[in-house]
């Protein structure tokens, strides 16, 4: 399976934007790499996903490299809600279906 | 609100007890699984269905007994267990036969064996 290495944690200030950085440098062609985050004392929330190109949502933006092998979540103006473990994940198509393996992500803190 | 509710939120049984938990989806979806989060490790895939039919099972104990008698919910029977079973058991649910697959994860269910 396709792993994913990312910081244990980051700091960010309220209403700053954040870098979430993930490599993945063993992708393969049909992984999708996905953005989940999990809020304390919740379960685990989508965020975002991406193929190649970079994406947008509501709630953030992915940037992809060029050569697939890192991506980096942003938040535009973080918030204390945002604050959370994020979780970057390779989901592999290639079979019956996707499973995704979760590993540690990194721990976001928002200071007010 | 996620579309995937969990019951109980909260559980504590004796290692003699059987007990179930209980989740189910309101999102149409053809897909759910059950995830087991311990303290301080990522979350492990336990169980997949697929269309009612289990396609996974991540080599979790037999004291571990899932059921999902339709598309709409999934069942986790548990008896006998031990108290390094808890932890925090979550499910999923996902619209398989698209790309890619999102999941949408109910709050948990938090499990205590004493």
């Amino acid at each position: 399976d396709a792993k994913t290495t990312q910081p244990n944690s980051m700091e960010s200030n309220e209403e700053e934007p954040v870098h979430l950085p993930c490599n993945h440098s063993t992708i393969s062609g049909t992984d999708y790499i996905h953005w989940y985050r999990q809020l304390p004392s919740q379960g685990p929330e989508y965020v975002i996903h991406g193929l190649t190109s970079n994406v947008n949502n509501r709630m953030a933006s992915l940037a992809i490299a060029e050569d697939r092998k890192s991506s980096t979540l942003i938040l535009h103006r973080a918030t204390l809600r945002d604050a959370a473990v994020y979780y970057c994940i390779l989901g592999n198509y290639g079979g019956s279906q996707g499973n995704l393996i979760f590993g540690k992500g990194t721990k976001l803190s928002v200071k007010p | 609100e996620t579309g995937v509710t969990q019951t109980p939120r909260h559980l504590v049984m004796g290692m003699t007890n059987k007990k179930s938990l209980k989740c189910e989806q309101h999102l149409g979806h053809n897909a759910m699984y059950w995830y087991k989060q311990s303290a301080k490790k990522p979350l492990e895939l336990m169980f997949v269905y697929s269309l009612e039919e289990r396609v996974e099972n991540n080599s979790v104990p037999s004291r571990f007994s899932p059921e999902c008698p339709n598309s709409s919910h999934l069942f986790l029977h548990l008896h006998t267990l031990q108290p390094e079973d808890s932890a925090l058991y979550l499910c999923a649910s996902s619209h398989q036969g698209g790309l890619p697959d999102t999941q949408y994860f109910g709050p948990g269910t938090r499990l205590t064996v004493l």
